[in-house]
């Protein structure tokens, strides 16, 4: 199957602080990629999906300003979690899709202190 | 509202068993249908895709589509312990525009 990367695969940053997260297609254009939540031991939580040059449409309850999402190139997502707080801490990990098929990436701890 | 219902499990099975694992869709226009493993603590990983009526086998993994009754399946011969996980079902539409729906999962275990 096609190749999802995502950095870092962990973090820990302080209340307040800023994290970005980088999804990289390498071997396949995605012309569509998405941001996913997942809590322990629950479902995944689509948070927004994206388009190569054009904004990001969320889920309903997901803060656009929060949680800022890039996407400039076909092979490259950004996920911006601004003044993270402790209940933001969770598995974050984003998807690529190419024509038909969507892969994952191997997903971001984020634990905020 | 788009959903995809699966039986949260544990379904459990004995070692070198069939393992079979249910999802029915309530969209009548999906047209893509998958089927990821999750490791507890890790991402989901494709495992099987279906796009036509009938079966479509790879290796010990068979998948199962019958859009009649919105109804997809999939079979594991020869149950491995390495088989435990959740397994998800994800159904989508035709094209790149679509977001897949996903099934919230059954847990499997395989015991030895």
């Amino acid at each position: 199957g096609a190749v999802v990367s995502q950095h870092p695969s962990w973090v820990i940053c302080k209340s307040g602080t800023s994290v970005k997260i980088e999804c990289r297609s390498l071997d396949f254009q995605a012309t569509t990629m998405f941001w996913y939540r997942q809590f322990p031991k629950q479902s995944l939580m689509l948070m927004a999906t994206s388009n190569e040059g054009s904004k990001a449409t969320y889920e309903q309850g997901v803060e656009k300003d929060k949680f800022l999402i890039n996407h400039a190139s076909l092979t490259l997502s950004t996920l911006t979690v601004t003044s993270a707080h402790p209940e933001d801490s969770s598995f974050y990990i984003c998807s690529a899709r190419g024509v038909y098929e969507q892969f994952f990436g191997p997903g971001t701890r984020l634990t905020v202190l | 509202q788009k959903e995809v219902e699966q039986n949260s499990g544990p379904l459990s099975v004995p070692e070198g068993a069939i393992a079979s694992l249910n999802c029915t869709y309530s969209d009548r226009g999906s047209q893509s249908f998958f089927w990821y493993r999750q490791y507890s603590g890790k991402s989901p990983e494709l495992i099987m895709s279906i796009y036509s009526n009938g079966d479509k086998e790879d290796g010990r993994f068979t998948a199962q589509l019958n859009k009649a009754s919105q109804y997809v399946s999939l079979l594991i011969r020869d149950s491995q312990p390495s088989d435990s996980a959740t397994y998800l079902c994800a159904a989508g539409g035709a094209g790149g525009s679509y977001i897949p729906t996903f099934g919230r999962g059954t847990s499997l275990i395989v015991h030895p």
